[in-house]
């Protein structure tokens, strides 16, 4: 079945500093990738998501970027401010009539004021 | 729409008890799913359902769990007996085959056994 790789587990920036986060998936057939914030005690939220007929989206601060051949995606947060600390978490949905997303472990942001 | 609603938000109980879980998912979703969240685990997808059907419940951890979803906006997940290590969050999400496919959270249960 598909395995997602995420990392950082952990990452802290300074407010107004960029924050990167990547994962990686094994099933070539995977076809949408969403990215979810969970702030705490909160349920996951869809922030963001990309198709894999696209390569990269963006949505003002966020933008997520697909890499098919190294079958890789990354989160991409600008200008990051206090609100931006949450858990992160990245997911994949393969192909062939699946309707399981599979979901990386997560990476704790941390936006130092 | 209310989104994906669980109950109850908390629940506290002791260990051998039965604990049932429950959730209504969005109207006209189609596949819903059960996860269990915890700081050493993650997210671990339990099982789901798709037209109420249930498709993969291999993350079911053992025989004292059962989910159910009798009609197409109610499910359950049940323990019995319940175990202290059973204490975590259970998210329902469900999701629609048409459309986007990101899956809508409900706001979890927070489940102590004691």
């Amino acid at each position: 079945g598909e395995n997602v790789e995420q990392h950082p587990s952990t990452l802290s920036v300074q407010e107004g500093d960029s924050a990167v986060i990547k994962c990686t998936y094994s099933d070539s057939a995977s076809n949408y990738f969403p990215w979810y914030k969970q702030e705490l005690g909160k349920r996951p939220q869809l922030i963001i998501d990309i198709r894999s007929n696209v390569g990269e989206k963006k949505d003002q601060r966020i933008a997520v970027t697909l890499n098919k051949t190294a079958k890789h995606f990354s989160l991409h947060i600008t200008e990051t401010q206090p609100e931006d600390s949450a858990v992160y978490f990245c997911a994949s949905l393969s192909g062939a009539g699946s309707y399981q997303l599979t979901f990386g472990k997560g990476t704790k942001l941390s936006v130092i004021p | 729409d209310a989104g994906v609603i669980q109950s109850p938000r908390h629940e506290v109980t002791e260990m051998g008890q039965e604990v049932t879980l429950r959730c209504k998912p969005i109207s006209g979703h189609n596949s819903l799913f059960w996860y269990r969240q915890t700081m050493m685990r993650g997210l671990e997808l339990l099982i789901y359902f798709n037209n109420n059907v249930p498709i993969d419940d291999s993350g079911m951890p053992e025989d004292r769990f059962s989910a159910k979803m009798p009609n197409a906006s109610f499910s359950t997940l049940k323990i019995q007996p319940s175990e202290p290590r059973d204490s975590a969050v259970y998210f329902c999400a469900s999701s629609s085959r048409t459309g986007v496919h990101g899956y809508t959270f409900g706001s979890g249960t927070r489940l102590t056994v004691v």
